[in-house]
């Protein structure tokens, strides 16, 4: 099936940095959306984008829906421990009927 | 409170047997999703309904059975044809492209 490349795979870093991470497709989006999910919990909701060139910020999350409309990035700012999961994007194409498609996640990981 | 719940969170069978996973959701959303989940790994689909009484095979869905005759439920079987059933098995809603999802449950097949 259609897949979308998120990257990277896994980051770890130290408490205080900021992070980033993308989503890219070969085919356009009409929404794109970032999730987190913590141990043993269904995926959380962030951030939805919904038109090409917005920039959305949600506390210390930043993501935007890029303007050739086939990536998206998601920017944490000043790293907490609560920030460790794995954080999914996803993205549905032009027509609202088809299904949502999600990036393989990036597992965030902090450092002591 | 509205939400999209699975039941239960934990569920242990013996291999050879089907077992039902629910998922139901009061949002009043159209399309529903059923997702798994193995360790370390993304989320893979599974099954997805648009509509009542309609749905569509996803990436993975040989050895899984579903069914949509109520707006609010979309019920995945685990059949006995599924070769690695044990995993974490996610279930989401969605409208106008926002998708929620359940808790999820993990089932553990011995």
């Amino acid at each position: 099936g259609q897949q979308l490349n998120q990257s990277p795979q896994s980051m770890f870093i130290q408490e205080g940095e900021d992070v980033s991470m993308n989503c890219t497709s070969s085919s356009i989006f009409n929404t794109w959306l970032w999730y987190k999910q913590d141990p043993g919990e269904g995926p959380v909701l962030l951030i939805a984008l919904y038109k090409a060139g917005e920039l959305t910020s949600n506390g210390r999350l930043t993501a935007q829906f890029g303007i050739t409309r086939k990536d998206s990035f998601l920017n944490i700012s000043a790293s907490i421990p609560s920030d460790v999961g794995i954080y999914f994007c996803a993205g549905q194409r032009l027509n609202r009927d088809d299904k949502i498609i999600f990036g393989k996640g990036t597992r965030l990981h902090i450092l002591p | 409170d509205g939400g999209i719940t699975q039941s239960p969170k934990y569920l242990f069978r013996k291999e050879g047997q089907n077992v039902t996973l629910s998922c139901e959701q009061n949002l009043n959303h159209d399309a529903m999703y059923w997702y798994r989940q193995d360790p370390g790994q993304g989320l893979r689909l599974i099954y997805y309904s648009q509509i009542v009484n309609d749905f569509q095979k996803g990436d993975i869905a040989e050895g899984y059975s579903v069914s949509r005759e109520k707006k609010e439920s979309f019920p995945l079987t685990v059949t006995s044809a599924q070769k690695n059933p044990t995993a974490f098995y996610l279930c989401a809603s969605s409208i106008t492209g926002e998708a929620f999802f359940g808790q999820g449950t993990r089932l553990t097949v011995v």
